[in-house]
């Protein structure tokens, strides 16, 4: 079955310390993503990684850092959680064409942090 | 800048009534892309509709339909005879040209009471 997985679904921590949400597909897509989802936001992206060892800033990037060492894992580390981090994390991944980026989106089931 | 505007926050209906879901879009690209996501109970996102600036018909998928005018810079989504399984938050989107990014509308909140 074609799915992006990401673990944990729901985290509760303490204001510094370390934590990684892991995200993996199985469908063999160049492009995966984070977004975080905030009550009257929307969904806005973190960051994003068009192949292995290709990552990018999205619009909110501070806070957070990603890798790709493969294409199928995609983690996103918060190296100091701090309360404003409280929310619905999604990891999403695509495939690309030609032409590049779609929009086509398969997006994991998402992660509740709750930073205190 | 880019800017998608869902106006409504919640709609709820009654099994089978017809309902519309409306996305107002801002930008100053010639060319770029729409779309819809629904996002059921279980959480995760579920793409819909990619829709190019270029192409302005109608589109229907079984229940679903989408109604894109240029001219009034919007692309709204239509569920006819609502079903209680429609019950979602709704996301309308727009590609960020050159950021690989969608931008997301705030999305909009449909109950379909039984």
């Amino acid at each position: 079955e074609a799915q992006v997985t990401q673990n944990p679904r729901y985290l509760i921590t303490v204001t510094g310390k370390k934590l990684t949400v892991t995200c993996s597909q199985n469908m063999n897509h160049e492009y995966m993503s984070w977004y975080r989802q905030d009550p009257g936001l929307g969904l806005r992206q973190i960051y994003y990684s068009m192949n292995v060892e290709v990552t990018d800033k999205g619009d909110v990037p501070e806070g957070y850092k990603v890798s790709r060492k493969e294409k199928r894992n995609f983690p996103l580390i918060l190296e100091s959680p701090s309360p404003n981090q409280t929310s619905l994390y999604f990891c999403a991944s695509s495939f690309l064409r030609t032409s590049g980026f779609t929009g086509e989106l398969f997006f994991g089931e998402g992660s509740r942090l709750t930073v205190l | 800048a880019q800017k998608v505007t869902q106006a409504q926050t919640e709609i709820s209906v009654v099994e089978k009534e017809d309902v519309t879901l409306d996305c107002v879009y801002e930008t100053r690209d010639t060319t770029y892309y729409l779309f819809w996501y629904k996002q059921p109970p279980s959480g995760e996102l579920v793409f819909l509709i990619r829709r190019n600036s270029f192409d302005e018909q109608n589109e229907i998928s079984g229940r679903y339909s989408w109604n894109f005018q240029k001219s009034t810079s919007s692309f709204n989504f239509t569920i006819t005879a609502s079903q209680v399984v429609d019950s979602a938050v709704y996301f309308c989107a727009q590609d960020q040209t050159g950021a690989n990014n969608l931008f997301f509308g705030t999305g909009t909140r449909l109950t379909v009471i039984p």
